[in-house]
């Protein structure tokens, strides 16, 4: 079975606070994503990363960063965290090598993170 | 710009009533429909999937209908449980040169009354 990990379940932060959050997966996937999901919204894509130390941006990339320096391991910065970032956050990873190239996605249980 | 849009935003069914959820996209492009079930304090996961070149994919109780002219599939739930209650995503993707997207609905909170 595929386990994607997530390092908090739930986070409160200070406005202006640095803040990491981490993912790992361990199935070798080459794909890792990170979400917001916030109700009515659906989940929106921040950033996702296909190889080691490759990033592209997804929709709502603003107020973020990521990193990926080993391949099973994606993290996801807020470099000053706001109010508005207040949200719950989904790590994913998929391989595009597997499944005729249908990439499912494979989700971790998700970080509630709350700004003060 | 929301490039899937989902309804309902929430719904009640009895068990073993049918549960319909629908949803409609504007990229053509797309070539790729998964519906995904997420379970309160869990990630979701994948339920079922349908490329465009079929209009309907069944798997136990679980159908995707697929409307391609309309730009329109849904999800169809026969004989629905309380153990279905929870909320279903369905979304939209293309390969792209690096890694497939998913664009995500909104979501449908569905419960199922005993």
């Amino acid at each position: 079975d595929v386990k994607v990990t997530q390092s908090s379940r739930y986070l409160v932060k200070r406005t202006g606070e640095k803040v990491f959050l981490e993912c790992v997966q361990d199935m070798d996937h080459e794909n890792m994503f990170w979400y917001r999901q916030d109700p009515g919204l659906g989940l929106r894509l921040i950033y996702f990363s296909y190889d080691v130390k490759m990033k592209e941006k997804g929709d709502i990339p603003e107020g973020y960063s990521v990193s990926r320096e080993k391949k099973e391991r994606f993290s996801l910065i807020l470099e000053s965290a706001s109010t508005n970032q207040t949200s719950m956050y989904l790590c994913a990873s998929s391989s595009t090598r597997l499944a005729g190239g249908a990439d499912t996605q494979y989700f971790g249980p998700g970080t509630r993170l709350t700004v003060l | 710009q929301q490039q899937v849009k989902q309804s309902p935003q929430s719904l009640i069914v009895q068990k073993g009533g049918i549960s319909i959820i629908n949803c409609a996209y504007e990229n053509t492009a797309f070539d790729y429909f998964p519906w995904y079930q997420q379970f309160p304090g869990k990630g979701p996961a994948l339920l079922i999937a349908i490329r465009p070149d079929v209009s309907e994919k069944k798997e136990g109780r679980f159908t995707i209908s697929f409307n391609k002219s309309a730009k329109q599939f849904s999800l169809h739930i026969m004989d629905s449980q309380p153990g279905d209650s929870a909320t279903y995503f369905c979304a939209a993707s293309l390969s792209s040169g690096s890694a497939r997207q998913l664009t995500f609905g909104s979501g449908t909170q569905l419960t199922v009354l005993p």
